[in-house]
């Protein structure tokens, strides 16, 4: 069983281009969730979602930033005119979201994108 | 105040040593808690889910204490591998939305 993936790994953007960032996540899991973490210090929420659905987005930046998960596809998070301040490592996680039950809300993590802005 | 506090550490412990790390929130209506693993560069790995009564996966112990607002995790028989950060979190009135604290750092040392 494939766990949460994401892609690319890797990313470097100059100043002013744009980022995406992409998300699947593991088999089953309807809920996806994205986090960042800069440079020393702790993970940030930014954004829940579900399919075609934007449940909480209180932790985006109000502007350049966007994330979708559309019926088919991935989740991307979408960084638009990309600054410095950018650079950092983007996790997705993914739950099952059960409502009842011992293991309320587990979120397993993908292995995160490296953003590095030039 | 931040909602969720940890002792950055770094704790260093020999080998064989139970270490325990404690984790407080501000949020009372916080319901679920969990501990998750880092390594350098990794992604967290959920490590445990921590209930009211307690719960124990071979040498790791997590408490909840809703009255005095914190979280425990205690770690028994330190090996080397377990060298990392570890990450408190919860999850914020139910809303999905895991708060971290900033991390505890471990060194276990031979």
């Amino acid at each position: 069983n494939a766990g949460v993936m994401q892609n690319p790994r890797h990313l470097v953007r100059r100043r002013g281009q744009e980022a995406r960032l992409r998300c699947s996540p593991m088999k089953g899991h309807s809920h996806v969730y994205w986090y960042r973490q800069l440079p020393e210090e702790g993970l940030k929420f930014m954004v829940y979602l579900q399919k075609e659905n934007i449940i909480d987005e209180s932790g985006m930046p109000k502007e350049r930033f966007s994330a979708e998960f559309p019926k088919e596809g991935p989740s991307i998070l979408r960084i638009q005119q990309v600054v410095r301040g950018d650079s950092a490592a983007y996790f997705c996680a993914s739950s099952p979201r059960r409502t009842s039950g011992r293991n309320y809300n587990e979120q397993f993590f993908g292995p995160g994108t490296r953003l590095t802005v030039l | 105040r931040k909602e969720v506090e940890q002792d950055p550490g770094p704790f260093n412990v020999p080998e064989g040593a139970t270490v325990a790390f404690n984790c407080t929130y501000s949020n009372s209506a916080s319901q679920s808690f969990f501990w998750y693993r880092q390594d350098c560069r990794k992604e967290p790995k959920l490590l445990m889910s921590v209930y009211s009564s307690g719960n124990e996966d071979g040498r790791f112990t997590a408490q909840l204490n809703r009255a005095s607002q914190y979280i425990s995790l205690l770690i028994r028989d330190s090996k080397l591998s377990d060298s990392a950060t570890y990450l408190c979190a919860g999850d914020r009135s139910n809303t999905g939305k895991l708060i971290f604290g900033q991390g505890t750092t471990l060194q276990v040392k031979p």
